[in-house]
């Protein structure tokens, strides 16, 4: 069926390096993306989101690049800190589809002092 | 006011007990969601309340039952719930409840059945 993957399901980074999540979806009438933090006993939080109609998005030090081509959305977060320690969903929906988001996998990311 | 309050945060069951989670929001949204999530899972759509009618029930089964008493309230009815069914149940809601939408979703309540 259709679904909505990650490659990695852990990232380690040093504290101020880039972090870079990948995500995989094989849903082609997927038009609106979002990804969400989860941190240790709370529920996800919204970071961004992007529609079909673009290609990059940018927030506070987070950056999401879509590429429709081969299905892949990714999510940049600069100069990485300890409080991005989470793990990080990607979540699509299809216009017509009601609200019905479907989450992928997540990436645990690690930040080291 | 941006978040959604779910409570009890915490609730411990046995199979034969009867209980409700509840949720509240006072953003004006007028579409609220339960999600299921399993430990290292990504969360699973349950149920989706629209202007206060369910509009998507996954094939949930009926020992769930949600309620939708207004449209800042959402509860979710346990009844006979088996082992399995333990995992944090996350509401959510959105302003309209039409595609395109991001949901905020609250903390969740994590339920043990023993």
């Amino acid at each position: 069926g259709e679904s909505v993957g990650l490659h990695l399901p852990t990232l380690s980074v040093q504290e101020g390096d880039n972090s870079i999540i990948n995500c995989a979806y094989s849903n082609s009438a997927s038009d609106y993306f979002i990804w969400y933090k989860q941190e240790s006993g709370k529920g996800p939080q919204f970071i961004i989101d992007i529609r079909s109609n673009m290609d990059k998005r940018q927030g506070q030090r987070v950056t999401v690049l879509l590429n429709k081509t081969v299905k892949h959305l990714s999510l940049q977060i600069a100069a990485t800190q300890p409080g991005d320690s989470a793990v990080y969903f990607c979540a699509e929906a299809r216009h017509g589809g009601g609200n019905m988001l479907t989450f992928g996998g997540g990436t645990r990311l690690m930040v080291k002092p | 006011d941006t978040e959604v309050t779910q409570t009890p945060k915490h609730l411990v069951m046995g199979m034969t007990n009867k209980k409700s989670l509840k949720c509240e929001q006072h953003m004006g949204h007028r579409a609220m969601y339960w999600y299921k999530q399993k430990a290292k899972k990504p969360p699973e759509l349950m149920f989706v309340y629209s202007y206060e009618k369910l509009s998507i029930n996954e094939s949930v089964p009926s020992r769930f039952s949600p309620e939708c008493p207004n449209s800042s309230l959402l509860n979710l009815h346990l009844h006979a719930l088996q082992p399995e069914d333990s995992a944090l149940y996350l509401c959510a809601s959105s302003r309209e409840g039409v595609s395109n939408e991001k949901l905020f979703f609250g903390s969740g309540t994590q339920l043990s059945v023993l």
